[in-house]
């Protein structure tokens, strides 16, 4: 089982504030990164597929950022809103179709 | 939009008792998932199940789970003996080749 690290893994932020975190993962055998929301007691939701190294990609207030020689990936939340409330996993897909979710993020805004 | 449908939304059993949750993967997907999220917890990794087998399993998966593909269609997660700290919401996950997992709503299960 590869070891899929993301940091930190919680934090608190208030309304309004941005935000980033951490995907890390190994640069060998790479094939993609993808990024997944988790509210609780709901099913996930993909928001990002990412396959190329410097690959950006927006969704709203939420982008995201791809470094496949180094090995990770940022999640930014831009004006953090109590919606944005959940737990984010990245998620690696290797060359042999392995996959491996993150050890996630859960952020908290406090509104 | 396929989805990924799992039954029941949620399951109340004796503690002791034996407990199947049923997943219905998207049709033409090939890999397929179990996850569980004790209440407040981290999601959790179960099984993942591959070709009609398991393909890699938690230490959580022990002796007391097991998975099956019953009909190439749904996808079963049982529990034999269920003790209280199984309650817990289980998700079901598919995906095809190199592309994203799908969820389901999850199964709510509580064990009395």
């Amino acid at each position: 089982i590869l070891n899929v690290e993301q940091s930190p893994q919680s934090l608190h932020v208030q309304e309004g504030d941005s935000t980033n975190f951490t995907c890390s993962f190994p640069s060998s055998n790479f094939y993609a990164l993808h990024w997944y929301r988790w509210e609780t007691a709901k099913s996930p939701e993909a928001l990002f597929v990412m396959t190329l190294n410097g690959d950006e990609k927006k969704k709203g207030r939420i982008s995201a950022t791809l470094n496949t020689k180094e090995g990770y990936s940022y999640l930014y939340i831009k004006g953090s809103q109590p919606e944005d409330s959940a737990t984010y996993l990245c998620a690696f897909i290797g060359l042999s179709n392995q996959f491996y979710f993150g050890t996630g993020t859960s952020l908290t805004v406090i509104p | 939009e396929p989805e990924v449908t799992q039954t029941p939304s949620h399951q109340v059993t004796q503690m002791g008792q034996e407990v199947i949750l049923r997943c219905v993967p998207i049709s033409n997907h090939l890999y397929f998932y179990w996850y569980r999220q004790i209440l407040g917890q981290k999601v959790e990794f179960l099984v993942s199940f591959y070709n009609n087998e398991i393909s890699e399993k938690s230490e959580i998966f022990d002796d007391q789970f097991s998975v099956e593909r019953p009909d190439g269609s749904n996808f079963t997660l049982k529990i034999r003996s269920t003790k209280l700290e199984d309650s817990a919401m289980y998700f079901c996950a598919s995906r095809g080749l190199l592309q994203p997992q799908h969820f389901g709503d999850g199964t709510r299960l509580s064990i009395l």
